[in-house]
């Protein structure tokens, strides 16, 4: 069964630190994996896409690594900033078709001052 | 440019009552997609277009769920005889038909069905 499963559910740090978010997918066959940042009352936002052969990705404080061995993807945010705070959605598409996404519940992050 | 725009953003119903939500999604993008996203859930694939061909209805939960798409264009996803299980945040996104088919999402109409 296609699934994306993401960790931690929700997650506090403190301005300024950092933070590494998980996905784990059993999704078959693999095209992509997108991370999506969704603030509070917006629709997500994507800040990074990955294929099969990238290991690593990085946007601004954002850097995703994916592991396509073990179906691992990790978002990891430095020196972390208020306006951090929001959902991320970790998205896997297979190649099979253009509508076939499959999505995680999203790791809820709050950084606090 | 203009993203993809959604209305109306906040939508209270009385359970029984049909609904209409409506998608513009960003000029030029052929493919437009629904989603709901209820809380504390990951985001529900509903109804899919590509162009001017037939809609994939896969993801819809019931027959009281539609969706239109008039002139490639504008979408309205209409949800007949509202229940409480339908009380959730409906997105839409637009995509170009690319290699990344990123997808761009609206803001999202709160459905809250009383």
């Amino acid at each position: 069964k296609n699934q994306v499963e993401q960790s931690p559910q929700s997650l506090i740090i403190l301005e300024g630190k950092n933070c590494t978010l998980q996905c784990n997918y059993t999704v078959s066959p693999f095209s992509n994996l997108r991370w999506y940042k969704q603030d509070t009352g917006r629709g997500p936002v994507s800040l990074t896409i990955m294929t099969f052969s990238e290991n690593t990705k990085s946007n601004g404080r954002y850097t995703a690594t994916l592991d396509a061995d073990t179906k691992q993807s990790s978002l990891h945010i430095t020196a972390s900033q208020l306006s951090d705070s929001a959902s991320y959605i970790c998205v896997v598409r297979t190649e099979t078709g253009a509508n076939n996404l499959f999505f995680g519940t999203g790791t809820r992050l709050t950084v606090i001052p | 440019g203009a993203g993809v725009s959604q209305s109306p953003s906040n939508k209270v119903t009385e359970k029984g009552k049909d609904v209409e939500l409506r998608c513009d999604p960003i000029s030029g993008h052929t493919a437009l997609y629904w989603y709901r996203q209820s809380l504390g859930q990951g985001l529900e694939f509903l109804i899919y277009f590509q162009g001017n061909s037939a809609p994939d209805k896969s993801g819809l939960p019931s027959d009281r769920f539609s969706a239109e798409r008039t002139g490639g264009s504008v979408s309205t996803l209409t949800i007949q005889r509202t229940q409480q299980e339908d009380s959730a945040v409906y997105l839409c996104a637009s995509s170009t038909r690319d290699f990344s088919y990123e997808q761009y999402f609206g803001p999202g109409t709160r459905l809250t069905v009383t």
